[in-house]
């Protein structure tokens, strides 16, 4: 079976500070994982994506993400946040023709 | 190049009407998932449309149905609606590579159906 979890539903960090949110998944084969941010009202947009390779990936709006194999995770990190940041991110697995979400964290910045 | 498109944005309706949304994929997207977002069960798959056939489906009721078309353009039916029903509807377009090949999928804005 394949699962995603996100062990944080709410976070909150001040402006400026770095940020990481934590992703674990379970899946028996080669795991391809993704990042979405979904901000109110609207759709999921894409941060970044990992298939293969280097294991550590970047994304759009200064996003990056390190996939570790040992720890079955995928942490999403940024060193520095704004204000615009704040949204709900969402980790996903590609299984069988369909993304398995986490639960999702929500993201809540302090001026 | 346009993104993938869901009309109509919002969408009220009353206990057992039914509800047509419509999803347009990204220009050389052939596969069309739609998933379904509620805050008590999170972002769950509904099914997936590839080349005018439905490749996989989630656990959900018959009452849920889709379709695609010859230009990829999908729709998701809902019949008898109930006040479960309410969320938010999400159409996400790929390449539609298939037999575990990694693939990325678009989202649309969604479709807010409230039943009342």
């Amino acid at each position: 079976a394949q699962s995603v979890t996100q062990p944080d539903i709410h976070i909150t960090v001040s402006e400026g500070a770095s940020l990481e949110l934590r992703c674990n998944y379970s899946y028996g084969a080669t795991p391809y994982l993704f990042w979405y941010v979904q901000s109110p009202g609207q759709g999921l947009q894409l941060l970044l994506k990992y298939f293969s390779g280097d294991t550590l990936v970047q994304g759009i709006k200064g996003f990056e993400a390190e996939f570790k194999r040992s720890q079955s995770s995928f942490n999403l990190r940024k060193p520095s946040v704004h204000w615009s940041d704040a949204a709900e991110y969402f980790c996903a697995l590609q299984g069988a023709q369909k993304l398995v979400f986490g639960q999702g964290t929500r993201l809540t910045i302090n001026p | 190049k346009a993104g993938v498109t869901q009309t109509p944005r919002y969408l009220i309706k009353t206990r057992g009407q039914q509800v047509t949304l419509s999803c347009s994929p990204i220009s050389g997207h052939r596969s069309v998932s739609w998933y379904q977002q509620t805050p008590g069960q999170g972002l769950q798959f509904l099914f997936e449309y590839f080349s005018e056939t439905q490749r996989n489906k989630g656990n959900f009721p018959g009452r849920f149905s889709g379709r695609q078309f010859s230009n990829s353009r999908s729709e998701m039916n809902v019949s008898t609606l109930e006040l479960g029903d309410s969320a938010l509807y999400l159409c996400a377009s790929s390449l539609g590579r298939g037999g575990g090949i990694a693939d990325t999928q678009y989202f649309g804005p969604g479709t807010r159906l409230t039943v009342l």
